[in-house]
């Protein structure tokens, strides 16, 4: 059984550019999510797609990020105009759907970026 | 107001002897679920352990058990027998949203195994 991927594992980019992130979540999954971590905390949730719509967006998902996931299979994260701040790790989820054992979120090994 | 607290930054414990890592939350829904991770130095948050709020009995998933006090509104993992790859970031985290949407993560508690 195949788990969550994403790709890039790692990204360096220099200030002001757009990146774009990958992510691929078992199959079978309705639900994927986005969330980023910074250095010393846990996960904060971005937004979340059930198949192609996306249902939810955090307020820390400023106008320079946004969040695809056509067809209701992969997803991409893409950030434009990158800021030092954007640097951290971004985590990728993906859940069966709702309901008992249906919506633990499985993770992904996550794209570590890095603003210069 | 935070809603998971992980109040132990670090602990220690050595190799095949148990510990148990804390974590407090804070909701007012009647219905919600509970969840551990563990992040190891390769970034990715494995699933450990998880506990509905109507559960009768504390969930166990191999060494990993989970002491659930649901007036007290703690939630604690408790790793048995520790092995040196148990050394790892652990979260707690708790499912909220009107549609369960998201999981809200507790700042981690950092466990060395030593030998």
């Amino acid at each position: 059984d195949t788990g969550v991927s994403q790709n890039p594992r790692h990204k360096i980019t220099k200030r002001g550019q757009n990146v774009t992130f990958r992510c691929d979540p078992i199959s079978e999954h309705n639900r994927l999510y986005w969330y980023r971590q910074t250095l010393g905390q846990g996960p904060e949730f971005l937004t979340y797609f059930q198949n192609e719509a996306q249902l939810e967006k955090s307020r820390l998902l400023s106008d320079r990020f946004s969040a695809e996931r056509p067809k209701g299979s992969f997803s991409t994260l893409e950030i434009q105009r990158t800021e030092q701040g954007d640097s951290a790790m971004y985590l990728c989820a993906s859940s069966l759907g709702v309901g008992i054992g249906k919506d633990t979120q499985y993770f992904g090994p996550g794209t570590r970026l890095t603003v210069l | 107001a935070q809603k998971i607290t992980q109040t132990q930054p670090g602990m220690f414990v050595q190799e095949k002897e148990a510990v148990t890592l804390d974590c407090t939350y804070d909701t007012s829904d009647q219905s919600y679920g509970l969840f551990w991770y563990k992040q190891p130095s390769s970034g990715e948050m494995i699933f450990l352990i998880y506990q509905g709020s109507y559960d009768e009995q504390n969930a166990t998933e191999g060494r990993y058990s989970l002491n659930f006090q649901k007036a007290r509104k703690s939630a604690n993992l408790v790793i048995s027998a520790s092995q040196l790859g148990d050394s790892a970031m652990y979260f707690c985290a708790m499912r909220e949203g009107p549609d369960f949407q998201k999981l809200v993560f507790g700042t981690g508690t950092r466990l060395l195994v030593s030998p």
